[in-house]
């Protein structure tokens, strides 16, 4: 099937203007991350859904970010009011738990999208 | 929150040779996952390993986990040109109710010449 999916791929914008970031999740998947990825770094922790949970939003680094996910499936990244080192590789990734509840317990392998590489002059 | 960071930060090999990276992590798991990246772009799963494993393999793919330790290792045996990546592992804790979150370390570079 459809693996998860980005748009756009690439979005190049300038200083002050905000930009909307998608995620499409693999259908069914219950948990939607998002992280940024900044040149030559490692993943950086942005917001979490689960379900119908409230969103771990601990990730934001301010409140110029914030996030969306309707029905429980297609996720928006909003980024007001842009700057420059808001430029990253935006990567989105769902899972849905498998293994059982007992021994080790349940796993969550993350499937990524191809990311959007924002750039913001 | 799990973290993992991984060792060493860069690591370049003759095709042929096996490549050996190293996770460590701080807190209890119940699996870890390694994950490999290519130009900057999406991850893509590798492999798992649940904390009641010792052992994994899958293809040219090994992967160790000590729990006393709170340490992994990844290894890529016959390693080729297009090993070349960056590699990452994801240490996820305890609990059934979904609410893991993986925080990446910065991984690995892994490059293979030809």
């Amino acid at each position: 099937g459809a693996g998860v999916s980005q748009s756009p791929s690439n979005k190049v914008t300038e200083k002050g203007k905000d930009v909307e970031l998608r995620c499409d999740p693999i259908s069914g998947h219950t948990a939607l991350y998002w992280y940024r990825q900044s040149l030559g770094q490692g993943l950086e922790f942005l917001i979490y859904f689960q379900g119908n949970s409230a969103p771990d939003k601990s990730g934001l680094p301010s409140d110029r970010f914030s996030a969306e996910r309707t029905g429980g499936s297609v996720s928006t990244l909003t980024i007001q009011r842009t700057q420059q080192e808001d430029s990253a590789v935006y990567l989105c990734a769902s899972s849905i738990p498998t293994g059982t509840s007992g021994g080790a317990g349940l796993s969550y392998e993350q499937f990524f999208g191809p990311g959007t590489r924002l750039t913001v002059l | 929150s799990q973290q993992g960071e991984e060792d060493p930060q860069a690591l370049s090999i003759q095709e042929g040779e096996n490549a050996t990276m190293n996770c460590s992590y701080k807190t209890s798991i119940n699996n870890l996952q390694w994950y490999r990246q290519n130009s900057g772009r999406g991850l893509v799963h590798l492999i798992l390993i649940r904390s009641n494993e010792r052992e994994k393999h899958s293809g040219r793919l090994r992967v160790t986990l000590d729990t006393s330790k709170k340490s992994s290792s990844l290894l890529i045996t016959a390693s080729r040109a297009a090993d070349t990546a960056s590699y990452f592992c994801a240490p996820t804790g305890f609990g059934n109710s979904g609410t893991y979150k993986y925080i990446f370390g910065t991984g690995t570079r892994l490059k293979v010449l030809a």
